[in-house]
């Protein structure tokens, strides 16, 4: 079955630090990735995505991620956080035959301390 | 467009009372998706349609759970009894269905439950 697996459930960074916050899948086909934000209180956002094409993707606020296909891996990463940037963090996987349905990891919540 | 619209933002109710949460998708979207949130089990697929037809449900958790979509700008989710442990955010997302480019989802701003 298809499943997501975000390494981190919680990181703690002062600002400036950078992050990377692992994702790794389990699908044998073709996928499309994703990473959700979720801002304490709020719905859900798109971050970035991937569909095809060049595997190192950029999204808003400077987060990009990097899609490695040999390690059915989508990191996500910024050079410098900001306090603005506390927050949960998803990951998510659409696999071809599989519709619209989107399979999301656990979530990753990120503190950064000013 | 005015985004995935859920309603109620927050409801309280008693067990065992019928609760009825709403959602209306973006025009256009053939997908649309009920998620439930909660600290212990994080984000959870629920039930999802495809030109309003329930394509897979197999993530409801019982039959007081049901879910309807009469027509492409509607959809409800009824839980019927309701117990403390329905308590969550619920979701409402909606997707177009475009070739090769599926699964980007847009969110509607969520139900809180509380069942007393």
């Amino acid at each position: 079955a298809q499943s997501v697996s975000q390494h981190n459930h919680h990181v703690i960074l002062s600002e400036a630090a950078s992050l990377e916050l692992g994702c790794n899948y389990s699908y044998g086909g073709t996928v499309n990735l994703f990473w959700y934000v979720q801002y304490p209180g709020q719905h859900l956002q798109l971050l970035l995505k991937y569909f095809s094409g060049d595997p190192l993707v950029k999204g808003i606020k400077g987060f990009e991620a990097e899609f490695i296909k040999s390690k059915f891996s989508f990191n996500l990463r910024k050079p410098s956080v900001q306090w603005s940037d506390t927050a949960e963090y998803f990951c998510a996987v659409n696999g071809d035959n599989q519709g619209g349905k989107l399979i999301f990891g656990q979530g990753t919540e990120l503190s950064v301390k000013p | 467009d005015a985004g995935v619209i859920q309603s109620p933002r927050h409801e309280v109710t008693e067990m065992g009372q019928e609760v009825t949460l709403r959602c209306k998708p973006i025009s256009g979207h053939d997908y649309l998706f009920w998620y439930r949130q909660t600290m212990m089990r994080g984000l959870e697929l629920l039930i999802y349609f495809n030109n309003n037809v329930p394509i897979d449900d197999s993530g409801m958790p019982e039959d007081r759970f049901s879910a309807k979509m009469p027509n492409a700008s509607f959809s409800t989710l009824k839980i019927q009894p309701s117990e403390p442990r329905d308590s969550a955010v619920y979701f409402c997302a909606s997707s177009p269905n475009l070739a090769g480019r599926t699964g980007e989802l847009f969110f509607g701003e969520g139900s809180r439950l509380t069942v007393l």
